[in-house]
């Protein structure tokens, strides 16, 4: 089946530093890409979507100039947490789609912790 | 809120029994899919099923789904060990490009 990867899977950062996450789609074009975060024992919340070649759709209540997304190309997503800080701590996850009506991929997700 | 609601929030259940978790849902949807995450791990798909599908299979997975109500049923028979894990429903919108996650399952498998 198709892959993402999602690198890297574990990251600690100091706050007020930028972390990015990094999403590619190894064998399929993805047209869209998804960025979620989890909190322990939550659900995923879905942070933003993104269109190759297009600026990033926002959920409500995500700072966009907090987290920067960048969809440059159709097989990369990059996540940028800028000026990070503790409650910024998650699971960070994306996902990839070819199409409207296709499987969604997941990558393996990254832990961030910020100190 | 978008989000799909799924229930039960947890489960515990006896090896060898079978399991059911349902999920709803407000608006039209593409596509419905189920996941299953172990702690602190990724997501595994388990099955996709289009708005157009009432009901596929794989394996001991069974999910439904009826449009007309806005809901979808994931069925895990004879339930193993290795099953206890957080289920999820994933809501592919019509309206837009968006994926959205359910509030998830806990499933306990007793031994």
């Amino acid at each position: 089946g198709a892959v993402v990867s999602q690198h890297p899977s574990r990251v600690i950062c100091k706050s007020g530093t930028s972390v990015k996450i990094e999403c590619r789609s190894l064998d399929f074009q993805a047209t869209t890409m998804f960025w979620y975060r989890q909190f322990p024992k939550q659900s995923l919340m879905l942070m933003a979507t993104s269109n190759e070649g297009s600026k990033a759709t926002y959920e409500q209540g995500v700072e966009k100039d907090k987290f920067l997304i960048n969809h440059a190309s159709l097989t990369l997503s990059t996540l940028t947490v800028t000026s990070a800080h503790p409650e910024d701590s998650s699971f960070y996850i994306c996902s990839a789609t070819e199409g409207r009506n296709t499987e969604a991929f997941f990558g393996q997700g990254t832990r961030l912790t910020v100190v | 809120s978008q989000q799909g609601e799924e229930d039960p929030q947890a489960l515990s259940i006896q090896e060898g029994e079978n399991a059911t978790m349902n999920c709803s849902y407000k608006t039209s949807i593409n596509n419905l899919q189920w996941y299953r995450q172990n702690s602190g791990r990724g997501l595994v798909h388990l099955i996709l099923i289009r708005s157009n599908e009432r009901e596929k299979h794989s394996g001991r997975l069974r999910v439904t789904l009826d449009t007309s109500k806005k809901s979808s049923s994931l069925l895990i028979t004879a339930s193993r060990a290795a099953d206890t894990a957080s289920y999820f429903c994933a809501l592919r919108y019509s309206s837009a490009s968006k994926i959205i996650f359910g509030s998830g399952t806990r499933l306990s498998i007793r031994p």
